[in-house]
């Protein structure tokens, strides 16, 4: 969804690195989300933010961490790469506050791969 | 661990079969939702159907929910090859997304 921009979309990294990725919304929706989809898994809940001052731990919230910057802009931290965190990294938002449900609207994806 | 299981992991049909998934899940929930993926692309929300629902229809999707069982099956009729795809269901759970491990579906033109 063009709504939702991701960058950057492809990234490697090293062991140790501090590595950031963002996500930008033009959709006006008040909730984020991050996730990561590993291959042939379904998405697992990183970390959510219902807006700027309301941020709340997912599933597997160990070893990154987010910033809600403005309602627009929500980013991902690792701030210290290992491998078993490559893996395929999903932004989405809903417009819980017109619709009052958590519909997703997803980015394109962000490669990340931690050698 | 996730939320949702899906059933069968994969799944291959000829063009015009129906082809039916199944979900189960652990937690209560406010709602359960449906999405597909086509190969390592963002997910696109298919249908959502709220808690106190039992079936929702859209074109060729049918839901059913069981919160009894809490389970819930996602029908798609008269298949075509464009709807070769992961498909996946997630729990919403007072804003707590859970997806499942999803389904792959194949249809055979």
């Amino acid at each position: 969804d063009a709504d939702v921009t991701q960058t950057p979309r492809n990234r490697i990294t090293k062991t140790g690195k501090r590595i950031m990725l963002e996500c930008s919304q033009t959709k006006g929706h008040d909730r984020m989300y991050w996730y990561r989809q590993d291959p042939g898994l379904g998405l697992r809940l990183i970390y959510y933010s219902f807006d700027v001052k309301d941020i709340n731990k997912g599933e597997i919230s160990d070893g990154y961490s987010v910033s809600r910057q403005a309602q627009a802009k929500f980013s991902l931290s690792l701030e210290s790469a290992i491998p078993n965190q490559t893996a395929l990294y999903f932004c989405a938002t809903s417009d819980y506050r017109t619709s009052a449900y958590n519909e997703q609207f997803f980015g394109p994806g962000t490669r990340l791969t931690v050698l | 661990s996730q939320q949702g299981e899906e059933d069968p992991q994969a799944l291959s049909i000829q063009e015009g079969e129906n082809a039916t998934m199944n979900c189960s899940y652990k937690t209560s929930i406010n709602n359960l939702q449906w999405y597909r993926q086509n190969s390592g692309r963002g997910l696109v929300h298919l249908i959502l159907i709220r808690s106190n629902e039992r079936e929702k229809h859209s074109g060729r999707l049918r839901v059913t929910l069981d919160t009894s069982k809490k389970s819930s099956s996602l029908l798609i009729t008269a298949s075509r090859a464009a709807d070769t795809a992961s498909y996946f269901c997630a729990t919403d759970r007072m804003g707590d997304m859970r997806f499942g491990a999803g389904t792959r579906l194949t249809v055979k033109p």
